[in-house]
Order: structure tokens, then C-alpha cells, then sequence
């Protein structure tokens, strides 16, 4: 089946521009996670979705980050006046979820921002 | 509120020595733990999972991780490294009970040396 999909795979942008970034998660999947990975760094965590609970926004680096869950699928992370240290591979992640249990996270391929 | 650490951003092992990756846990109730892998230029990856049934852990490509509740660990050891393990190596944590976020380490890179 269908894994996790991620648009564009590559981004470039001036700084100042906002960006979109596009998630589409495996189907069913009612766990949606953004991550971001930086050059030499870890995996740092933005933003968890789980089903119509408020997300877990404790990740966001700054208010120019937001993302959005439409339906319960899709999400998009969106940049505002992007910087060049927003410059990173964004991951997504989805997963089934249920009470007591924690399910394997399937990542997407990742979009490569680069700010210049 | 839970975490994970990884001792060891790069880790260097010669072909067909003990691969061993450290992972310690913190959490207040009883976690489920995992181990990603990240090969060059691709998304990331389950190796194992432990999920409170056997201590002891297997997954792909030879590897296994052990529970240790009284070290708060769950270290990743392959008996003979192979060149194709070169690879970033995650820890990851969550808490049993209700939906609960996954928290990554911050990655183990591990070279392997012909």
C-alpha cells in the first residue's frame, strides 16, 4: 500500500517568502507527527496530531511556524518569513494510535528546505 | 515527561565487531521503546520495538535491544557489523497509557571501517 507522502521533496526560497509543506499520511492513520532534522543535528519534534484532539504544538520554534490538519488526513506545515536557519529536512509521520498501545511511526521521504 | 539519550553522536566499529549503540530513558510510568534506523539520504526506519512482553529484543537485520528497567536502558547491539549498517541509529520513547507522543534521541551515526 501507499506510505507516507511528502510535496514538494525540494524547496528553495528567499528569505522572507513563506512556504508550504505538504503531508500525506498513510490511510487510517490517526497519529500525525512533523519533525525536523538539521544538518549534524537530531530529530527534533515541531507538532503531534492525534485524531480531533487539540495537536501538540510544544515543538514550534517560533509563531512563523503553524501547521494544520484538514480532515483528520492531509496536513500542511506552513513557514512565515522563512530565515536561513529554517533551512532543514522536514519529516512527517504517521501512525495508528490507541489507548495503552504505541504504534510504529512510518516516515515520509522528507522535503529539503533550503533558504537563501 | 518522558525523554531519551544517546550516548555517542558517532560511533565508529570495525566490520564484523560488536555493534553497540546506548539508549537511556527516562519516563514516569512504564514506556514502550524503539529503535529507528536512518540509512544516507532516505526516511527513517523501525528496527525493534519493546512494548512490555519479552525484555529481550529482536529485529531486522540481525540487531537486538535489551530492556533494563533497573538501568533505565534499552541499548542496541549487533553481534558483526556489516558495511551496509553504516547508518543513523534513533532511540525513541513513549509512555504506555492513553495516546502518547514518541520522543526521538538525538541520533547515534555509526561508521563501519573495513
Amino acid at each position: 500500500g501507499a506510505g507516507v507522502s511528502q510535496s514538494p521533496s525540494n524547496k528553495v526560497t528567499e528569505k522572507g517568502k513563506d512556504v508550504e509543506l505538504r503531508c500525506d499520511p498513510i490511510s487510517g492513520h490517526t497519529a500525525l507527527y512533523w519533525y525536523r532534522q538539521s544538518l549534524g543535528q537530531g530529530l527534533e519534534f515541531l507538532i503531534y496530531f492525534q485524531g480531533n484532539s487539540a495537536p501538540d504544538k510544544s515543538g514550534l520554534p517560533s509563531d512563523r511556524f503553524s501547521a494544520e490538519r484538514t480532515g483528520g488526513s492531509v496536513s500542511t506545515l506552513t513557514i512565515q518569513r522563512t530565515q536561513q536557519e529554517d533551512s532543514a529536512v522536514y519529516l512527517c509521520a504517521s501512525s495508528q494510535s490507541g489507548t495503552g498501545v504505541s504504534y510504529e511511526q512510518y516516515f515520509g521521504p522528507g522535503t529539503r528546505l533550503t533558504v537563501t | 515527561a518522558q525523554s531519551v539519550t544517546q550516548l555517542g553522536s558517532h560511533v565508529s566499529v570495525s566490520e564484523g565487531a560488536l555493534v553497540l549503540l546506548r539508549c537511556n530513558y527516562s519516563s514516569s510510568v512504564p514506556p514502550y521503546l524503539f529503535w529507528y534506523v536512518q540509512y544516507p539520504n532516505q526516511g527513517l526506519q523501525l528496527l525493534l520495538k519493546y512494548t512490555s512482553a519479552a525484555t529481550l529484543v529482536k529485529g531486522i537485520n540481525g540487531f537486538e535491544a535489551e530492556f533494563k528497567k533497573s538501568e533505565t536502558s534499552f541499548h542496541l547491539t549487533k553481534p558483526s557489523a556489516h558495511m551496509s549498517d553504516a547508518a543513523e541509529y534513533f532511540c525513541a520513547v513513549s509512555e504506555s497509557g492513553g495516546y502518547q507522543k514518541v520522543t526521538f534521541g538525538t541520533g547515534t551515526k555509526l561508521q563501519v571501517i573495513p
